[in-house]
């Protein structure tokens, strides 16, 4: 199994940013996947996750309406657009299939 | 805040028994099953437990769970080194159609 996140970067207050994750080592369309991320020094928060199809996504409450989760199954990625970015977004954002196995993230920094 | 409650340190010797707590409510420990992550310094989270009580492959027979009512343990014995970790318990809630984390446990080997 393999997870490689990307995209992340420093993005200023209210703009936006797409992460995307890269999977291998499994079948991907047979698989729920999730993004987690972790604030700088603290712990971990659960911010989406998307069915196998692509038919149900859930957002925690701090992200709901501003992130979207998607993914596209011809290509085995996995992505997250997210838009009205602030500091407290700052974090390194993992992908993780069914909260099983994790890649090693990609930091996001919003910051003037 | 994390709705699911952890100690934020925990302490032991090589050898020793210890155990961290999760405690959650009915909507997500008491009536889901609770999974368990090791988190290395500077590394993504590892999965320990899941299913209560069930480890994947790989993992030691000295971490082991359990749970009671709508708390969940983590138990490591024979306690070393290498298991000095951030560890972090999460479980589905149904009333927030979530997922949550723990706040995480900083496990020291003294």
């Amino acid at each position: 199994v393999q997870l490689v996140e990307s995209g992340g970067g420093v993005v200023q207050p209210g703009g936006s940013l797409r992460l995307s994750c890269a999977a291998s080592g499994f079948t991907f369309t047979t698989s729920g996947m999730h993004w987690v991320r972790q604030a700088p020094g603290k712990g971990l928060e659960w911010v989406a996750f998307i069915r196998s199809d692509g038919s149900n996504k859930y957002y925690a409450d701090s992200v709901k309406g501003r992130f979207t989760i998607s993914r596209d199954n011809s290509k085995n990625a996995l992505f997250l657009q997210m838009n009205s970015l602030s500091a407290e977004d700052t974090a390194v954002y993992y992908c993780a299939k069914d909260l099983w196995f994790w890649g090693q993230g990609t930091l996001v920094t919003v910051s003037s | 805040q994390s709705v699911l409650t952890q100690p934020p340190s925990a302490s032991g010797t090589p050898g020793q028994r210890v155990t961290i707590s999760c405690t959650g409510s009915r909507s997500n420990i008491g009536s889901n099953n609770e999974y368990w992550y090791q988190q290395l310094p500077g590394t993504a989270p590892k999965l320990l437990i899941y299913r209560n009580n069930q480890r994947p492959s790989g993992v030691p027979d000295r971490f082991s769970g359990s749970k009671s009512g709508t708390s969940a343990y983590l138990a490591i014995s024979g306690l070393r080194s290498e298991d000095e970790a951030d560890y972090y318990c999460a479980a589905w809630d149904d009333i927030l159609s979530g997922w949550l984390f723990g706040g995480g446990t900083k496990l020291t080997v003294l």
